[in-house]
Order: C-alpha cells, then structure tokens, then sequence
C-alpha cells in the first residue's frame, strides 16, 4: 500500500539545523510532489514547502524562505527537510505528505523534533 | 496569503447527533477545499477533497459542500471513533489550513 515513513525524533539545540526524511513506498515516487507541514503543541498545522519529486523543483512558504530546503532522491525514494537556525518556536510534529492534484494522501507518521538548550 | 476560519472551535454532541462544521475563505478558492481527520498522536487523514467529493474508504456520513469561499462539512450521525479535530486545507493560491474544529463528545 502507499505509505510514507518518516524518520525518528530529534533533539536539538537553538541555533543547530535539522534533517529530516521521508521514505515513500507503494507508488511511482516521481508521479507525485511530497509536501512538508508542522504542528506545534496545540497549534494548527502549518505548511512549510514542496518538492516536485519529478524534476526536483521546490516552493516554500515565506514564512519559512531562507531557512528550510527540501530536496529528494530518487534513487532511494526520499525526501528530505532541512530547517536551519533552530530556535524553540520550532518545537513540533513535521510531516510529510504526498499531493495528490490538491489535497494530501497519505502522510508521514510524524517527526517530532525538540529545540531546547 | 488565503486565510481560513473554521467554526466553532469546539463542538460538543452525543453519538447519533448531526455535526456541522464550517470554514470560510478571506478570499475565493473555487472548490479546492479539502477537510481532514486527525486524532490525537496520529497524522491527518483526508475525508473530503474538491468541497464535495469523499475520499476512499471514507463512510457515507460524511459530507461537504460549497465553493467559493464558504464551505460546510457534515457527519450525519456522530459515531465513537469520529470525535476528533478536523482541520480545512485550501490550495487555490498557495496552501493554507484553517484553525480546527474539536468534536468532543458532550
């Protein structure tokens, strides 16, 4: 079946970058665009950016231009999210999502990743 | 950027009763208006995309309906397993997703 799977949680400290990955399974990797959305505690989600698995073209949300990059490998059927300049504001859940024409399915299960000192 | 706001934040019904939820755009996003589950410690799950069509595998209770900028999901008869939050996704013009609706049991 389709499934994404994400990596496990992280900890880091302000100021660090983190990594994140997203293995898809189950479909045609390049058919598909994979997003990036976080939550953090009691928030709504937030989306962050896209890769065009195809062809490897990004977008980002401003609010998070300069900061994040996502890119992919086909060969291993990942993508992957890099944010930058951590501070504790990003403490949250990212998920990765596949983007079918307009909406999302499925999504990762998850990553949460902890900016503390 | 298209902001969504979804009302109420907080709904409280008992099984069998009829949920109505509802999100509005600040600005027209045709029918690119998806509605998604999510319980809590899981990932989001699509229910509705395009404003009206259901999702795979998604029972009939659930419905939605609108364009434009106002947008209604409703589950006809309330079951245990779907007292949960349920977000709106639109992707006209970039992407955004709307504050949350908690259904909780009364």
């Amino acid at each position: 079946q389709v499934q994404l799977v994400q990596s496990g949680a992280e900890v880091k400290k302000p100021g660090a970058s983190v990594k994140l990955s997203c293995k898809a399974s189950g479909y045609t990797f390049t058919n598909y665009a994979i997003h990036w959305v976080r939550q953090a505690p009691g928030q709504r989600l937030e989306w962050m950016g896209y890769i065009n698995a195809a062809i490897g073209d990004t977008k980002y949300s401003q609010k998070f231009q300069g900061r994040v990059t996502i890119t992919r490998d086909t060969s291993a059927r990942t993508a992957y999210m890099e944010l930058s300049s951590l501070r504790s504001e990003d403490t949250a859940v990212y998920y990765c999502a596949r983007e079918v024409l307009r909406w999302f399915d499925p999504w990762g299960q998850g990553t949460l990743v902890t900016v503390s000192s | 950027e298209i902001v969504l706001t979804q009302s109420p934040a907080t709904l409280s019904l008992s099984p069998g009763e009829r949920a109505t939820l509802s999100c509005r755009a600040s600005q027209s996003v045709s029918d690119y208006l998806a509605w998604y589950q999510q319980k809590p410690g899981q990932a989001p799950r699509v229910l509705i995309y395009d404003a009206s069509n259901r999702a795979t595998g998604i029972p009939a209770r659930f419905s939605g309906s609108g364009s434009g900028t106002d947008f209604t999901l409703t589950i006809s008869s309330l079951e245990p397993e779907d007292f949960a939050v349920y977000y709106c996704q639109q992707r006209s013009i970039w992407l955004t997703f709307g504050g949350g609706t908690k259904v909780e049991i009364k």
